[in-house]
């Protein structure tokens, strides 16, 4: 039972460098989503999916661009990598929201950029 | 605009104690409450949320929209609830994007 699977779990970059985060779900959910976790700042959203095909911005977007261009991978790019990018990364996946839907978390990925 | 704030970056206790970590949030309409939790360097796990009002591994949540909180309980800590725990936030048109608070480590000492 996976349920919401990413790749790398730990990664270290160095300024200017390009990566891609793979989040992957097994649970046919709609919704997708990635945040980045930061001491003191809790999790922020970057950037979330409806469907397949489709995107939008969350509160913390620039330096990021994502792809659904399948119903169950969620792509995070970092184009040109900056050291204020060292973060914990954890996709989440849902069903349609309403209440008592659950969102699933995966493991997360530790990103470090020198 | 939506806020979630939880005041103490670190709750430290004893074995036994009494345990609550605080939650307020700016909402004016009726929000969607929960509480994860975070034990170290593993995935955020749903522990609660307002609108089933139960109890998860002796942890109570109790939604007070006077007072805009959603603080949680637990009446004697245990060790293995050391972890971080997030209180988060949505709303119904949100598309279940969540709004997290800055987060509260609990620390249970022995």
């Amino acid at each position: 039972n996976a349920g919401v699977t990413q790749t790398p779990k730990f990664r270290v970059l160095k300024t200017g460098q390009s990566m891609t985060l793979l989040c992957a779900q097994d649970m046919n959910h709609e919704y997708m989503y990635w945040y980045r976790q930061d001491p003191g700042m809790g999790l922020r959203l970057i950037h979330y999916s409806v469907g397949e095909g489709t995107t939008a911005k969350g509160e913390v977007p620039d330096g990021y661009n994502v792809s659904r261009l399948k119903k169950q991978n969620f792509l995070l790019g970092l184009e040109s990598a900056a050291p204020s990018q060292t973060s914990v990364y954890f996709c989440a996946s849902s069903d349609q929201p309403s209440t008592g839907n659950t969102i699933y978390f995966g493991e997360g990925s530790w990103l470090t950029v020198v | 605009a939506q806020r979630v704030t939880q005041p103490e970056k670190l709750l430290s206790v004893f074995k036994g104690a009494p345990v609550e970590l605080k939650c307020n949030y700016s909402y004016s309409g009726s929000p969607e409450l929960f509480w994860y939790v975070q034990y170290s360097r593993q995935r955020l796990q749903l522990l609660l949320r307002h609108i089933s009002r139960e109890s998860i591994k002796g942890f109570t949540a109790d939604l007070n929209k006077g007072e805009t909180s959603f603080h949680l309980k637990k009446p004697f800590a245990q060790e293995e609830d050391s972890a971080m725990y997030y209180c988060a936030l949505t709303y119904s048109g949100n598309t279940g994007k969540l709004i997290f608070g800055q987060g509260t480590t609990l620390q249970v000492k022995p």
